[in-house]
């Protein structure tokens, strides 16, 4: 079945602007919304962006969402060693007869 | 307080079976999808299968189909995962989560750890 492809890491230093990257096809990205969720070390994994560019209630507004074509983006701004962790990104794929949730490889996010 | 608490999760010998569940307090269970998500150690998120706020829709990945099976129990407010022929690759924590209709998980609970030994 398909999955999303991510970089495996990205690294930054406090105060700078990283930026993960999604790769789908068209049966996910396209034509659905996608998610992000962060996974803090050990913990539960938590939405931090869903319908591509919509923050819940409590995520920093340093995270800001984008999609265009089969690729969708997590940027973070004013990094902070706070925002360690891994991040998925994730969409519903509507593959002819094999319809489910596919989440992306994960990136890991270091603060240098 | 909205809540996700898995159990059922242990040590199981390569061709047995398990039955995970999920307990949720705080909201209208039987007004949500819910799915359930693996993560093996070390490795990324898994989507297993969801099923319809009545049970009358279920969806799996392909690796568990015809071995897993997802359940509800709206009285009582609680999600199941019957697992059988269980492989090495099943080990992980499972996560049952909260679907919206955007398909996004908006709630997830802290996971319950399975271990397939051969």
């Amino acid at each position: 079945q398909s999955v999303l492809t991510q970089p495996p890491s990205v690294s930054g230093t406090p105060g700078q602007t990283v930026t993960i990257s999604c790769s789908g096809i068209s049966s996910n990205i396209v034509i659905n919304t996608v998610t992000w969720y962060q996974q803090l070390p050990g913990t539960a994994p938590k939405f931090v962006m869903f319908n591509i560019d919509e923050r819940p209630s409590g995520v920093s507004d340093r995270f800001s969402g984008s999609k265009s074509g089969t690729s969708a983006s997590l940027a973070i701004s004013g990094l902070q060693s706070e925002d360690e962790a891994d991040y998925y990104c994730a969409a519903w794929d509507d593959s002819l007869n094999v319809a489910h949730y596919v989440f992306g490889t994960g990136t890991k996010v270091t603060v240098l | 307080e909205v809540q996700l608490v898995e159990s059922g999760g242990g040590l199981v010998q390569s061709g047995g079976s398990l039955r995970l569940s999920c307990a949720a307090s705080g909201f209208t269970f039987s007004g949500y999808w819910m799915s359930w998500v693996r993560q093996a150690p070390g490795k990324g998120l898994e989507w297993v299968a969801n099923i319809k706020q009545d049970g009358s829709e279920k969806l799996y990945v392909d690796s568990v189909k015809g071995r897993c099976t997802i359940s509800r129990d709206n009285a009582k407010n609680l999600l199941f995962l019957e697992m059988n022929s269980l492989r090495g690759e099943d080990t992980a924590v499972y996560y049952c989560a909260r679907e919206r209709e955007d398909y996004y998980l908006d709630v997830w609970g802290r996971g319950t750890t399975v271990t397939v030994s051969s």
